[in-house]
């Protein structure tokens, strides 16, 4: 079956980037989209098409895909994004979701 | 805006079944281009899709679940249900039923998926 593999934990200073890297085989072969989910809340769809971002997701917020890895950058980050990031693709029409990422923002 | 809202026990026996409802608002379930689907997350875990459903009745599920799970549509109440039988501790999770694009686009060999919104989630537990 087919995996997605995320650092479980990226740290970052604020008004610094963070980059959160999703691994798969040809990943950059299919769509990636990505999640943030804040504690106690539901994720919330921040990437969709590897670099679009959805209607009221901030410009600091974006997204490549290529080769077998795809990455979600936030540039400018702020205590706000301090959350888990979920990277998803579709595979032999399966949902697959990365295992997650936590955001520190220190 | 479309909003979705999980409702269901909260707790369920091992080797019952547990039984979902998704009441959607602000749109309609019958709309085009359009899958429902499931996923759950168990305590402190990340996300696990367990499937999706379209209008016309066409479905796919997570492998893994596939023996145990069914989604079924209610278009007349505008809502949508999951089953998952035959359920063990390690089905204690929340969970979160969402809207989810499928598209083709033309001209790529590649199909746009995402889910987009998420209900607010349900958490289950299982218990005796």
């Amino acid at each position: 079956s087919y995996e997605l593999t995320q650092p479980p934990s990226v740290s970052v200073s604020p008004g610094q980037t963070a980059s959160i890297t999703c691994a798969g085989d040809k990943l950059g072969d299919k769509y990636a989209c990505w999640y943030q989910q804040k504690a106690g809340q539901s994720p919330v769809l921040v990437i969709n098409q590897d670099y679009k971002r959805p209607s009221g997701i901030p410009e600091r917020f974006s997204g490549s895909n290529s080769g077998n890895t795809a990455t979600l950058t936030i540039t400018g980050t702020q205590a706000m994004d301090e959350a888990d990031y979920y990277c998803q693709a579709w595979d032999s029409s399966t949902v697959v979701f990365g295992g997650g990422t936590k955001l520190t923002v220190l | 805006q479309l909003q979705l809202q999980e409702s269901g026990p909260g707790l369920v026996k091992p080797s019952e079944t547990l039984s979902l409802t998704c009441s959607v608002s602000g749109g309609s379930i019958s709309s085009g281009s359009y899958y429902w689907g499931w996923i759950r997350q168990p305590p402190g875990k990340g996300l696990e899709w367990i499937g999706s459903m379209y209008y016309s009745g066409s479905t796919y599920y997570n492998p893994v679940l596939k023996s145990r799970v069914t989604i079924s549509l209610d278009t007349s109440k505008n809502q949508f249900s999951l089953k998952l039988s035959s359920v063990t501790a390690t089905d204690t999770a929340m969970y979160y039923c969402a809207r989810q694009v499928v598209v083709l686009p033309a001209g790529s060999p590649k199909p746009l998926n995402w889910f987009d919104p998420w209900g607010q989630g349900t958490l289950v537990t299982v218990s005796s």
